[in-house]
């Protein structure tokens, strides 16, 4: 089993629908949970960090995690087109020498339609 | 201003052949990555350096050898490569090591290995 599981889509939507994704990991030590997106062929870019349970809102953008189910998600309200990209969960744990290391899921491709 | 910048942005070569990949970053950061995504976006941490130092060396064959000349520069040769080498590499570098510290990618090197 991945430490982490992310669905990897791809999931296409109607512009303006909701979007949710869902990435769900095995390893307690995780402490810090994110998101990144990753348009084509750019590199990974962090849109939403969060490290305790609960939900963080940022404009359309909505991070949930629940670390007592070991589940983390993003919803998209009022999708765009230009949300049209890959998005990445990733979790940071503890890996000694002071630093910490960073475990991505596979990535969800997503398509908003116009 | 590019932030972390790669060079190649592509590299095409043979089996077998030995070929470096080049890093910098101008963000004055002291820490900096080599991750790999293979063809199903699967994106993997390789090494981390900090101030120079290496602290993160995932299981990667030795053919692999990072090298930081300095705080700026992090770059990846490789050895002898073979099919399976063949990803994206993406460079990435962040502000000290904890877990918090958002890492920006740059955009990436496409290897092809033939």
């Amino acid at each position: 089993q991945k430490e982490v599981e992310q669905d990897p889509g791809p999931l296409s939507v109607p512009e303006g629908a909701i979007v949710s994704l869902n990435c769900t990991y095995s390893n307690s030590a995780f402490q810090y949970f994110m998101w990144y997106r990753q348009y084509s062929r750019k590199g990974p870019e962090l849109l939403m960090y969060t490290y305790s349970s609960g939900n963080k809102e940022d404009g359309r953008f909505t991070a949930q995690v629940d670390k007592s189910s070991k589940y983390i998600s993003l919803f998209i309200r009022d999708s765009q087109p230009s949300d049209s990209a890959t998005y990445l969960c990733a979790m940071t744990r503890y890996s000694g020498a002071g630093s910490y290391q960073l475990t991505f899921g596979k990535g969800t491709k997503l398509s908003v339609i116009p | 201003d590019t932030a972390v910048s790669q060079t190649p942005k592509y590299l095409v070569t043979q089996m077998g052949n030995d070929k470096s990949i080049k890093c910098e970053q101008n963000l004055g950061h002291d820490t900096m990555y080599w991750y790999k995504q293979d063809s199903k976006k699967f994106l993997k941490i390789m090494f981390s350096y900090n101030n120079k130092e290496l602290i993160i060396n995932e299981t990667v064959p030795n053919r692999f050898s990072p090298k930081s000349p300095d705080k700026a520069h992090l770059n990846l040769h490789i050895n002898s490569l073979e099919l399976g080498d063949s990803a994206v590499y993406f460079c990435a570098s962040s502000q000290g090591t904890s877990g918090l510290n958002e890492q920006f990618f740059g955009p990436g090197t496409r290897l092809t290995v033939l």
